[in-house]
């Protein structure tokens, strides 16, 4: 059974940094294209940011591109995503997916909060 | 004007059928597309229910009850979800998605009510 357990969320205040986590278990996390999406409370949902399964190619959304960094170590299993220069905007609960190209596979989120 | 525009709400009766259209902005032609369709229900991660790009081209999630369909109309340059027999337990959020240039983009949500 795949699973994603995402972690690392929590109150930063505006500027601030935080990383977040994935752990995967239930498939072969080395071979698969791992993404980050995200949903604002009450809003819809959106795409933050992707990984090949190598690690070697990434991409954002605009909204963050430059502020997020999206890495993996697939030794570990995991999945991470660095977060800088934190906006209220970017308070949201923030899904680790599998294979968003296949449809992918969900965790439950992590909540962050940007606040003063 | 958002890539993909959805209704915000759309009511039914149980045992009815349920139409959800996802609609491309101009410009992007429906045709070119793989449309993914997602359900979220309060307070739980969106599942993956189908993907269609045509009838040739298209997918559903195991366990996905057969009810749940995917079709475009391409003279309105939408994806449809259509879901039959419409069930209590089909109230949910439903997102269409598409990857489009560099990004995966979701639609704007369709909130489905079941009278």
């Amino acid at each position: 059974e795949v699973q994603l357990v995402e972690s690392g969320g929590g109150l930063v205040q505006p500027g601030g940094s935080l990383r977040l986590s994935c752990a995967a278990s239930g498939f072969t996390f080395s071979s698969f294209w791992m993404h980050w999406v995200r949903q604002a409370p009450g809003k819809g949902l959106v795409w933050v940011s992707r990984i090949y399964s190598d690690g070697s190619s990434t991409s954002y959304a605009d909204s963050v591109k430059g502020r997020f960094t999206i890495s993996r170590d697939n030794a570990k299993n995991t999945l991470y995503l660095q977060m800088y220069s934190l906006r209220a905007e970017d308070t949201a609960v923030y899904y680790c997916t599998r294979a968003l190209e296949l449809g992918g596979d969900w965790g439950q989120g992590t909540l962050v909060t940007v606040s003063s | 004007q958002a890539v993909l525009t959805q209704p915000s709400s759309l009511s039914a009766s149980p045992g009815a059928s349920a139409s959800l259209t996802c609609t491309l902005r101009s410009g992007i032609n429906v045709g070119s597309y793989k449309i993914y369709w997602y359900q979220q229900k309060p307070g739980s991660p969106p599942q993956y229910l189908l993907s269609y790009k045509s009838d040739s081209n298209k997918q559903q999630d195991s366990g996905v009850p057969s009810r749940f369909s995917g079709s475009k109309d391409a003279s309105a340059n939408a994806g449809i979800l259509l879901i039959s027999g419409l069930q209590s337990e089909d109230e949910a959020d439903y997102y269409c998605m598409i990857w489009h240039s560099t990004a995966y983009v979701f639609g704007t949500g369709t909130r489905v009510t079941v009278l």
